[in-house]
């Protein structure tokens, strides 16, 4: 199957600060990439729909400002998080679907922690 | 995207097979049936779809009814490696790889020494 990968696994960071976070598809084109928030025992959210070359489309209650997301070529978007609070401490990840369009495929995640 | 119906949890011995089951019962003509699973601080893990024929990869095997308004999961000889949080998830395919995935609750699935 294909691979996504992301970067980086796990950071850090004080409440204020801005963390951006990549997600690659290593061995095909994505030109639509999709990213996901998951809270400790709970299911994955999607939070926006990335769209190569284009805006991304935000789902209901994601704020577009504070999630900044980029998606220059058909190999990577990246995610900006602005001015992290802790509640915005959590697992995410991205997912990718291969050219069939048929299977999406979900990176390993990022595991943020803002103190 | 249709709604899918799982159990919240499941144990299987190690060894055994699993048999996870999913109700789809507003699934469309157009809609495939997918498995996902998810090991904890993982991302999810794509196993296997299918339209309505029974399908079978090196991970599992996935049991459609005639009617498509359920299926089950198999895991033929599950081992601890096995255990993980399993999602059922209804979607149509298409080639330009737009539509989202929608996750529900899934099984956590607990294999047993």
């Amino acid at each position: 199957g294909a691979v996504v990968s992301q970067h980086p696994s796990w950071v850090i960071c004080k409440s204020g600060t801005s963390v951006k976070i990549e997600c690659r598809s290593l061995d095909f084109q994505a030109t639509t990439m999709f990213w996901y928030r998951q809270f400790p025992k709970q299911s994955l959210m999607l939070m926006a729909t990335s769209n190569e070359g284009s805006k991304a489309t935000y789902e209901q209650g994601v704020e577009k400002d504070k999630f900044l997301i980029n998606h220059a070529s058909l190999t990577l978007s990246t995610l900006t998080v602005t001015s992290a609070h802790p509640e915005d401490s959590s697992f995410y990840i991205c997912s990718a679907s291969d050219r069939t369009g048929e299977t999406q495929y979900f990176g390993p995640g990022t595991r943020l922690l803002v103190l | 995207d249709a709604k899918t119906t799982q159990p919240p949890s499941m144990d299987c011995a190690e060894g055994r097979a699993a048999n996870l089951p999913c109700n789809h019962s507003t699934i469309s003509g157009n809609e495939y049936v997918y498995w996902y699973r998810q090991i904890h601080s993982q991302g999810p893990q794509y196993i296997i779809h299918g339209l309505k024929n029974n399908e079978t990869n090196e991970m599992a095997s996935l049991i459609i009814t005639e009617d498509r308004k359920s299926s089950t999961l198999i895991l033929p000889h599950a081992t601890l490696r096995d255990t993980a949080v399993y999602y059922c998830i209804v979607r149509v395919a298409n080639s330009g790889g737009y539509q989202k995935v929608t996750f529900g609750t899934g099984t956590k699935l607990q294999v047993i020494p």
